[in-house]
């Protein structure tokens, strides 16, 4: 059964450095999100991204954050210069079509020291 | 506004009961997902209820949805020791992303 992968599983970096989540959607879907969970809270979005562009971000998605689509499997997350309080879980998810299904990856646990 | 609040927080039963949890929402959705989350992993998805629908069933997971009240419930029948998770209600908001609740804790004892 086709799903959505992530790497790496765990993450552990520096405050200021940069970090890229990587993700693989399943191949025939068209929306694209990240999703993060800080330990012990709620599952908070984060940003949508369709046909090549941001369909919407959250308050959380500031400057420093950024989606790319690189190539035609690919979907990634960038932090710029990661702060104490990215650490989380990171989950990437996709749909085949708008309002539909999520599936979720099994996340990327970013820890910033 | 939150969307999507659980209750209970926490569930604990023993095998073979029904687990019952409640979600409820704020504002209009054109349907309500149910998600299951193990530990330290990543998001499972259950079911997915429309608006226009006042029940469904997959296996052992029964979901209504009575969007006078702006409620759904998620039963979970004979349950297992493997049903031990936490469990999400989502709710689609514009645009297509999902806002979850806090989730319910659900524990089942051997």
């Amino acid at each position: 059964e086709p799903e959505v992968t992530q790497t790496p599983s765990h993450q552990v970096t520096q405050m200021g450095q940069e970090v890229i989540l990587r993700c693989v959607p399943i191949s025939n879907h068209l929306y694209f999100y990240w999703y993060r969970q800080i330990l012990g809270q709620k599952v908070e979005f984060l940003v949508s991204f369709y046909n090549n562009e941001i369909s919407e971000k959250s308050e959380i998605f500031d400057d420093q954050f950024s989606v790319e689509r690189p190539d035609g499997s690919n979907f990634t997350l960038k932090i710029r210069s990661t702060k104490l309080e990215d650490s989380a879980m990171y989950f990437c998810a996709s749909s085949e079509r708008h309002g539909g299904e999520q599936y979720f990856g099994p996340g990327t646990r970013l820890t910033v020291t | 506004s939150q969307q999507g609040e659980e209750d209970p927080q926490a569930l604990s039963i023993q095998e073979g009961e029904n687990a019952t949890m409640n979600c409820s929402y704020k504002t209009s959705i054109n349907n309500l997902q149910w998600y299951r989350q193990n530990s330290g992993r990543g998001l499972v998805h259950l079911i997915l209820i429309r608006s226009n629908e006042r029940e469904k069933h997959s296996g052992r997971l029964r979901v209504t949805l009575d969007t006078s009240k702006k409620s759904s419930s998620l039963l979970i029948t004979a349950s297992r020791a493997a049903d031990t998770a936490s469990y999400f209600c989502a709710t689609i908001y514009q645009g297509g992303k999902l806002i979850f609740g806090q989730g319910t804790e659900l524990s089942v004892k051997p």
